[in-house]
């Protein structure tokens, strides 16, 4: 069985701060990773995978995470966040022996300050 | 690009009514889900559907069925509205053997 635990709930920046969106990941099997957004009245997203390739993602719009095995944590970061980037956000696992299910987080919610 | 629509944004039923709420594709994709959001308990996976006429149950079934008829056109049904299912409900497909699910907009549907 695989879970996912996004570890903060909401998370506030300033406009041209970092952002730092902590998720860590349980699973039986070598997993695959993503990150997925969720603007206002909008569906979601794919913003990066996480595959077995190269353990620094990049995605869209500057995002960019991380894959640790030793820490089994998938943490999102972006080096200056915008205003745009005021959305929830989900760490999502596969479950490759379920079926190809996705387990999402409970997701995490970017206030950006002007 | 990929198109998902969901019939309605928001609903308001009220308890004990049957409700359907309908998710066309339009990418000919093999795979459709429904799932509910709820704050704080991110997506969690109702039912999916691999083909015409074939569905799994996923993690919350309960108070809910399905059905496909056509590969574009994905149901979810509430036999006997509550309370407790008052939520948002998404609809997403995927290729047969690919793990990106595309999402539609939502429906927001409020049990009264």
């Amino acid at each position: 069985a695989q879970s996912v635990t996004q570890l903060d709930s909401h998370v506030s920046v300033s406009e041209g701060t970092p952002v730092l969106l902590r998720c860590n990941y349980s699973s039986s099997y070598s997993p695959s990773l993503f990150w997925y957004v969720q603007h206002p009245n909008k569906g979601l997203q794919l913003l990066l995978k996480y595959t077995s390739a190269a353990t620094l993602v990049k995605g869209i719009n500057g995002f960019e995470a991380e894959f640790k095995k030793s820490e089994t944590s998938f943490h999102l970061t972006k080096p200056s966040a915008h205003m745009s980037d005021a959305a929830e956000y989900f760490c999502v696992v596969l479950g490759k022996a379920a079926g190809n299910k996705l387990t999402f987080g409970g997701g995490t919610r970017v206030l950006v300050k002007p | 690009d990929v198109k998902v629509t969901q019939s309605s944004r928001y609903l308001v039923k009220r308890t004990g009514e049957k409700v359907f709420l309908e998710c066309v594709q339009d990418m000919d994709h093999e795979n459709m889900f429904w799932y509910r959001q709820d704050p704080g308990l991110g997506l969690r996976l109702i039912y999916f559907s691999y083909d015409v006429k074939m569905k799994e149950k996923g993690d919350i079934p309960e108070g809910y069925s399905v059905s496909r008829e056509k590969k574009e056109r994905f149901s979810l049904i509430l036999e006997s509205a509550s309370t407790n299912q008052t939520s948002m409900y998404l609809c997403a497909s995927s290729l047969a053997d690919s793990y990106e699910q595309y999402f539609g907009p939502g429906t927001r549907l409020t049990v009264t």
